[in-house]
């Protein structure tokens, strides 16, 4: 079954500080990872995609095949990156789940500390 | 920039009661979601929604949920008789036919159930 985990549940670092976000998934299969971001009062919005392996805000994620895992990180935290992160999944166009339906994990809380 | 919209904000009724939840979505999106988020949960899938028909619905879609979209611009949720444990933010999101992961989500709407 498909299942994402996000362990901490609340992050603190201080502005400058590295972070790190972790997630770790559950699937048979090669699924699409996503890290969805929502900001306080704000709605969820996507922050980036494995397939895109592009850099957002200065957040990278690396999907890690072996490990099932896709943490997300940024080498200098800002103090306007404090909001909720989301850890999601959605298994492969071609394995039935059509539209993209999608998994999330229970969210990290992140507090970027001036 | 576009954004999907969801009416009302926040919906308080009793225990039996029916209620529709609403959603703009994005114009020229075609693939539609509905998703809820009970208070300290993850944010979980309910049904996903494509040429008027649904595509794939979680075991919480159960017959006390039902989908539409009466005009071609909304698109409802709908709880026939609502139970203390349908309290939640229900989300709404929609999708473009290029992007079928990319989901754009609606700000919620705030169910409480009393």
């Amino acid at each position: 079954a498909q299942r994402v985990t996000q362990p901490e549940k609340l992050l603190s670092v201080f502005k400058g500080a590295p972070v790190e976000l972790k997630c770790n998934y559950s699937y048979s299969g090669s699924p699409e990872l996503f890290w969805y971001v929502q900001y306080s009062r704000q709605r969820l919005q996507l922050l980036l995609r494995h397939i895109s392996r592009e850099s957002i805000k200065g957040f990278t994620a690396d999907l890690n095949k072996g490990e099932t895992s896709f943490h997300l990180k940024k080498p200098f935290a800002q103090e306007e990156d404090s909001a909720m992160y989301y850890c999601a999944l959605s298994p492969p166009l071609d394995r039935g789940s059509t539209l993209g339906r999608l998994y999330f994990g229970r969210g990290t809380q992140l507090t970027v500390w001036p | 920039e576009p954004e999907v919209t969801q009416t009302p904000s926040h919906q308080v009724t009793q225990m039996g009661q029916e209620v529709i939840l609403r959603c703009v979505p994005i114009s020229n999106h075609l693939y539609f979601y509905w998703y809820r988020q009970i208070l300290g949960q993850k944010v979980e899938f309910l049904v996903s929604f494509y040429n008027n028909e649904i595509s794939e619905k979680s075991e919480i879609f159960d017959d006390q949920f039902s989908v539409e979209r009466p005009d071609g611009s909304n698109f409802t949720l709908k709880i026939r008789s609502t139970k203390l444990e349908d309290s939640a933010m229900y989300f709404c999101a929609s999708s473009w036919v290029g992007g079928l992961n990319e989901q754009y989500f609606g700000p919620g709407t705030r169910l409480t159930v009393t």
